[in-house]
């Protein structure tokens, strides 16, 4: 089993609607992340997050350490939010460098 | 900055060819990783290192080596090529965990082993 899950694995909306994808860890950890891989293949961090929640624009993310479960939502989505959406984990483990691990990631499809 | 950059993008090799992939960062970042990933699966890591003149395996270390001689660099060696070899690689940079655990992540290579 992977140590970090995520879930749908692919997720087709419409232009406007709000968008949640789930990511649930097995581990304990000193951070969990949020990147968007777009279909040109370039990885960007969108959150990197310990507790709480944080937004950035129409991003919210946000993490339950106790349950080790964390959740990205997108809100009013648009066509050009379609990317791959990968949860990644510092595990509380790693005592050198900052090694993560990652979850399969999910497509998500967002049509006008 | 330029952040992180790879060299090339993309590469076809033939079975049992030689190749280095370059990662070059000008962030002055101590921590440096490589990545494959395969259609339909996770990132996983190769190698990583935590600063100049030190390296470590990941997940997935063989039929690869690297070198760290400046904090700039960290290229990829893969000797003697082989289908399995077949991805997408990413190198990574990172502050040092006391003050940040944030991942930059280059633009990537495809390679092909035919």
């Amino acid at each position: 089993k992977n140590e970090v899950e995520q879930s749908p694995q692919n997720l087709t909306a419409q232009e406007g609607e709000f968008i949640t994808i789930n990511c649930s860890y097995s581990v304990g950890i000193s951070a969990l992340h949020w990147l968007q891989q777009h279909p040109g293949g370039g990885i960007v961090s969108l959150f990197m997050l310990s507790s709480g929640k944080k937004k950035h624009g129409r991003l919210i993310a946000t993490i339950n350490i106790q349950e080790k479960h964390s959740s990205l939502h997108i809100t009013a989505s648009h066509p050009r939010d379609s990317a791959v959406y990968i949860c990644a984990v510092t595990p509380r483990r790693e005592t050198s460098g900052s090694r993560l691990t990652f979850g399969e990631g999910t497509q998500l499809t967002v049509n006008p | 900055n330029a952040g992180v950059t790879q060299t090339p993008k993309f590469r076809i090799l033939k079975i049992g060819q030689s190749m280095t992939l370059q990662c070059t960062q000008d962030m002055n970042h101590n921590y440096m990783y490589w990545y494959r990933q395969d259609p339909g699966m996770g990132l996983k890591l190769i190698y990583y290192s935590v600063g100049a003149g030190i390296t470590d395996k990941g997940e997935v270390p063989n039929g690869y080596n690297v070198s760290r001689s400046t904090t700039e660099d960290f290229p990829l060696r893969l000797e003697l090529a082989a289908p399995s070899q077949t991805s997408v690689y990413f190198c990574a940079s990172s502050y040092s965990p006391r003050s940040s655990y944030e991942q930059y992540f280059g633009p990537g290579t495809r390679l092909t082993v035919t």
